[in-house]
């Protein structure tokens, strides 16, 4: 069964300093992997997703992620921070065949410091 | 294009009471879930429907929970009773289809609070 691992449930950046939020996964083969952000109060919106081909993708309010195959990893990056960016985000993977759940990681809460 | 409804939005009920929430997918999405996210925690599936069919329950605690998606549209989820460990957001999904890279919509969930 595939998994995620979210590195550190809190991070705090300066307002336009670099955001890094780490996520690995767990899978016997290498699946679909998503990132959701969820504001106070609301559901969760896709901000990313990874299929097949490129490693980096390109996501909606300036975020992307990379796909590293031999660190299991799909890390969520953004150049420069914005107030607006504070929130919950989640990881998320989904087998590419047989088991069809999405398996969400515990959230990583942004914090951003004017 | 309105999104995923849920009501209602926050409740409050009493141990051993009764609860239901609902669900109204987007228009055209054959594909809807239910999600449990304890605070703190990212969503968990309870159950996942294909039109009119659950064909993913195997997380729903079927002696306290059911769900229920008439005519394949609306969706309710109903505790009775209801616990205190029970206390959490319950979101509600829909998508146009169920496996791969079908996007994923959430409502904005219910909020229930057991005392």
């Amino acid at each position: 069964a595939q998994s995620v691992t979210q590195l550190g449930s809190h991070v705090s950046v300066s307002e336009g300093a670099l955001v890094l939020l780490r996520c690995n996964y767990s899978s016997s083969v290498p699946p679909y992997l998503f990132w959701y952000v969820q504001y106070p109060n609301q559901g969760l919106q896709l901000l990313l997703k990874y299929t097949t081909g490129a490693t980096l993708v390109k996501g909606i309010n300036g975020f992307e992620a990379e796909f590293k195959k031999s660190e299991t990893s799909f890390h969520l990056t953004k150049p420069s921070a914005h107030m607006s960016d504070a929130a919950e985000y989640f990881c998320a993977v989904r087998a590419k065949v047989g088991n069809e759940k999405l398996t969400f990681g515990t959230g990583t809460r942004l914090t951003i410091i004017p | 294009e309105a999104g995923v409804v849920q009501s209602p939005r926050y409740k409050i009920i009493e141990k051993k009471q009764p609860v239901a929430f609902w669900c109204n997918p987007i228009s055209g999405h054959n594909t809807l879930y239910w999600y449990l996210q304890n605070l703190g925690q990212g969503p968990e599936l309870l159950i996942r429907y294909e039109n009119e069919e659950a064909v993913d329950d195997s997380q729903l605690p079927k002696d306290r929970f059911s769900a229920e998606r008439l005519k394949g549209v609306d969706s309710t989820l109903k505790i009775q009773p209801a616990e205190l460990g029970d206390s959490a957001v319950y979101l509600c999904a829909s998508s146009l289809g169920g496996g791969g890279t079908y996007e994923q919509y959430f409502g904005p969930g219910t909020r229930l609070t057991v005392t």
